[in-house]
């Protein structure tokens, strides 16, 4: 059994602030890595797909991979209100299905 | 207009009806997946379906059918729905080409209450 593991939170970060998110993963095969974000009774939506290690920039996020250790992080950098969401991380491999974490909550604090 | 559409939105039912979810989409994918959302448990694959022929059970099948009557056209059925289904069911596709592949498209969702 794949699993996908995240801590629920809440995470509270002030505004303007770096947020920290942490996901580790079982399989070592896993291969496609995915954080999205899900507004309350909200859809997910993609924010950032990462495929080898490092890290990867887009605006103000940067995924972060470590197969060696099972990890995938996800940094936010100035934290906005409109940053307060729950996160899911996401993995798969090869071409086949996802396996999603249960996501972590962050609250940006104004 | 949205790439992946469900119906209905929402939906209040009783005890051991049966109820059909239904999703479409635009996008043009021949994947398609079903979840359920509970809170605390995060996204939970009911079924998926990688072509028209193809139907797979996910982690939490019970209690479930599916039908794919068409590449755009994925339903979800519960047979006789009972209390613990109720949820919030999403409907997903992917294209497995190409970077960014199995990267999901939500459709918005159906509210689900049994009572």
């Amino acid at each position: 059994q794949k699993e996908v593991e995240q801590n629920s939170g809440p995470l509270s970060v002030p505004e303007g602030a770096i947020a920290s998110l942490n996901c580790t993963y079982s399989d070592r095969v896993s291969q496609s890595f995915f954080w999205y974000r899900q507004y309350s009774g909200k859809s997910p939506e993609l924010i950032m797909s990462i495929y080898s290690n490092g890290d990867k920039e887009d605006g103000r996020f940067t995924a972060q991979l470590n197969k060696a250790s099972q990890y995938v992080s996800l940094l936010i950098r100035d934290s906005q209100p409109s940053d307060s969401a729950t996160y899911l991380c996401a993995v798969t491999e090869g071409y086949q299905k996802v396996t999603f974490g249960t996501g972590t909550k962050l609250q940006v604090i104004p | 207009d949205a790439d992946v559409t469900q119906t209905p939105r929402n939906r209040i039912t009783k005890t051991g009806k049966r109820i059909m979810l239904e999703c479409s989409q635009t996008k043009g994918h021949d994947r398609m997946y079903w979840y359920r959302q509970d809170p605390g448990l995060g996204l939970r694959l009911i079924y998926y379906s990688f072509d028209v022929k193809d139907i797979n059970k996910g982690e939490i099948s019970d209690g479930y059918s599916v039908s794919r009557q068409a590449q755009a056209k994925f339903s979800l059925s519960l047979e006789s729905a009972i209390p613990n289904q109720t949820a919030l069911y999403f409907c997903a596709t992917s294209d497995p080409m190409g970077q960014g592949a199995e990267t999901q498209y939500f459709g918005p969702g159906t509210r689900l209450l049994v009572l």
